[in-house]
């Protein structure tokens, strides 16, 4: 079974720094890799999708990338701002069956 | 403006009752999935649909039961057989239920907080 780890379970930075969230996956059979952001009480909000082909993906301060073989994935965040502390959470898209499975998230804090 | 949503936000159980989450999306998309969150965990996965009228046990399905009369339409039912029922619950939707792919981004909606009393 796929097992999706992320580490660390929080941090907290100050305003402006540049930062990066990992994601590690057991079984490098994947089709595509998720990264969401979750504000408390909401759901989930997707933030970049990675296809298994794929090496990088790039929306605005955010650049996320995939290594396969080696069974991680790390979220890039550029300046960060206080508006970006939520919860960060990575989802990994298995062949069989549409199939997702998710990391227990990173809680960032970008103090201003 | 298309989107998912869930209702009620915010639900509330007695002892030995069943309830029904609602989750409409008009994304015109295939796949439907409910998800379960307990604090500091991640989600994981109820029951799942591909296609109107067919839908798959996740890693959690005990307890729980869907039904997907329409592709607009994925409830959920938290029986009284579900001995903890108090979570977060949210429901996905992906824009194709291609058996053997899980290829596309999945969309969240705003979620259904249950509470047993």
């Amino acid at each position: 079974k796929q097992e999706v780890t992320q580490i660390p379970a929080a941090l907290s930075v100050p305003e402006g720094e540049n930062l990066v969230l990992n994601c590690s996956f057991t079984d490098s059979a994947i089709y595509n890799l998720q990264w969401f952001r979750q504000d408390p009480g909401k759901g989930l909000t997707s933030l970049l999708l990675i296809q298994s082909s794929q090496r990088e993906q790039t929306s605005g301060r955010l650049n996320a990338s995939l290594d396969k073989s080696s069974g991680r994935s790390t979220l890039y965040i550029a300046a960060s701002q206080p508006g970006d502390s939520a919860t960060y959470l990575c989802a990994v898209g298995i062949y069989n069956f549409n199939k997702f499975y998710f990391g227990s998230g990173t809680k960032l804090n970008v103090k201003p | 403006d298309g989107g998912i949503t869930q209702s009620p936000k915010y639900l509330f159980r007695k002892e030995g009752q069943n309830v029904t989450l609602s989750c409409e999306q008009n994304l015109n998309h295939d796949a439907m999935y409910w998800y379960r969150q307990d604090p500091g965990q991640g989600l994981r996965l109820i029951y799942y649909s591909q296609i109107v009228n067919d839908f798959q046990k996740g890693d959690i399905a005990e307890g729980y039961s869907v039904s997907r009369e329409k592709k607009e339409s994925f409830p959920l039912t938290v029986t009284s057989a579900q001995k903890n029922p108090t979570a977060f619950y949210l429901c996905a939707s992906s824009i194709e239920g291609d058996r053997g792919h899980s290829y596309n981004e999945q969309f969240f909606g705003p979620g259904t907080r249950l509470t047993v009393l």
